[in-house]
């Protein structure tokens, strides 16, 4: 069975870093990308950027581009996502999310992430 | 960037009614496009994969159709647990984009 596990809520102050994951299990970690997609409170989906683990290609949403890192650490089928300087509007649901025919199809459960002083 | 526009942003409709949602795409993305519905506090769910093809357990009330750069969901008789926000994402260029959401809302 696919999954796809997500590390647990953050509470951060503005300024800090974050290292959020995303654990993949059930299926061959290099051979499927997989994508971050941000939810605003009360708001839509945002697509994010995506990883290929089995090689490292990354791409981002102009959006997004510079604003987070996007990593995959494939002895341990583990893909991230950081910051290295948070702001409040980053506070939000983070979601990672395997493509499957085509589009994201398996998911995580979310990471909430809250950036408050 | 190809920019996904959808539409309606919100509608009410009654149980049994047939609901649409479209998304148009700035250019054309052939059949690269899947469908997800999201309830409060859940991750997202793909219902429509390839603009057509329903996914494996979902009801075959929802149907998609479309290609190039117009697609439509459709759900042909509306159950009380439909009633949430549905998005398309489409996936043909470098770079991906979800429509900005559809709240379907019991009238």
């Amino acid at each position: 069975e696919v999954q796809l596990v997500q590390s647990g809520a953050e509470v951060k102050k503005p300024g800090e870093s974050l290292k959020i994951s995303c654990k993949g299990s059930g299926y061959t970690f290099t051979n499927y990308w997989i994508g971050w997609v941000r939810q605003m409170p009360g708001k839509g989906l945002e697509w994010m950027g995506i990883i290929y683990p089995g090689d490292s290609d990354t791409r981002y949403s102009p959006s997004f581009q510079g604003q987070v890192t996007i990593s995959a650490d494939k002895s341990i089928s583990t893909a991230y996502l950081q910051w290295s300087s948070l702001k409040a509007s980053d506070t939000a649901m983070y979601y990672c999310a395997r493509r499957s025919e085509g589009s994201l199809y398996y998911w995580g459960q979310g990471t909430l992430v809250t950036v408050s002083s | 960037d190809i920019q996904m526009t959808q539409s309606p942003s919100s509608l009410s409709a009654s149980v049994g009614d047939r609901v649409t949602i479209t998304c148009r795409a700035s250019q054309g993305i052939r059949n690269d496009l899947g469908w997800y519905q999201q309830k409060p506090g859940k991750a997202p769910k793909r219902l429509i994969y390839a603009a057509s093809s329903l996914q494996s357990g979902v009801p075959s009330r929802f149907s998609g159709s479309g290609s190039g750069t117009e697609f439509t969901l459709t759900i042909s008789s509306l159950q009380p647990e439909d009633f949430a926000t549905y998005y398309c994402l489409q996936h043909n260029s470098y770079l991906w984009t979800f429509g900005q959401g559809t709240k379907v809302e019991i009238k």
